[in-house]
């Protein structure tokens, strides 16, 4: 067990809709990072937080949103969904904020857009 | 953008075999992390590699990092079946600030 908690653990929703998908960091980590992993791309990292700022962006999409509170945990925000966002989508939480840090994952969220 | 290539993409051996998987880049970076993950759960770190020509030791799984810190590889001994699953390396970045990258990994596949 990571002790990071990812929930929904799956989603199936409509093109054009809006979803969120939470997270818990590992007690005690500061850092929460999100990746996207698809068949064809791999993990891909979309955005990180720390301590509730944004720390570093990846390849995250303008239709994409998330935020860290003041508890640490974290919501990434889904917007006008098309049929290509349907991946499994993952948190992680680190104690430190750099890129020399481990990773702890949850178990991800399945997200399906029909 | 630094990119991690592994290799190879797919690797299907018997129980009791070697193997080797590979991964490369043209960048340098400050560390290197290798993940395994396995069907409906998260990536589960390893081993960090964080010094050039560093070699790892986790009982029956052997880690290099690459003298010039571009490279590392992973090597099994005797193959369970337990090893299955999706074998990840993450690169941090020279300046250790930038999230990691990471390789779009080797499925393996052990056969009793």
């Amino acid at each position: 067990d990571s002790g990071v908690t990812q929930t929904p653990k799956h989603l199936i929703t409509a093109t054009g809709q809006r979803v969120t998908l939470r997270c818990s960091p590992r007690s005690g980590d500061l850092s929460v990072y999100w990746y996207q992993q698809s068949l064809d791309q791999g993990l891909q990292f979309l955005i990180q937080y720390y301590n509730g700022e944004e720390r570093a962006k990846g390849n995250i999409l303008e239709r994409f949103s998330a935020q860290q509170f003041p508890d640490l945990h974290s919501e990434l925000n889904l917007s006008s969904l098309e049929l290509g966002d349907s991946a499994l989508y993952f948190c992680a939480s680190s104690a430190g904020q750099g890129g020399n840090s481990p990773l702890h994952f949850g178990n991800g969220t399945r997200l399906t857009v029909t | 953008t630094q990119l991690l290539e592994q290799s190879p993409q797919f690797l299907s051996i018997q129980e009791g075999e070697n193997l080797t998987v590979y991964c490369n880049s043209s960048s340098v970076f400050s560390s290197l992390q290798w993940y395994r993950q396995e069907p409906g759960e998260g990536p589960v770190l390893l081993v960090t590699v964080v010094t050039g020509g560093e070699v790892k030791k986790l009982k029956r799984l052997t880690f290099q990092f690459g003298d010039a810190r571009k490279d590392s590889s992973l090597h099994i001994t005797a193959a369970q079946t337990g090893d299955t699953g999706l074998y990840l390396c993450a690169g941090g970045g020279a300046s250790g600030n930038t999230p990691l990258v990471f390789g779009k990994g080797t499925r393996l596949s052990v056969i009793a």
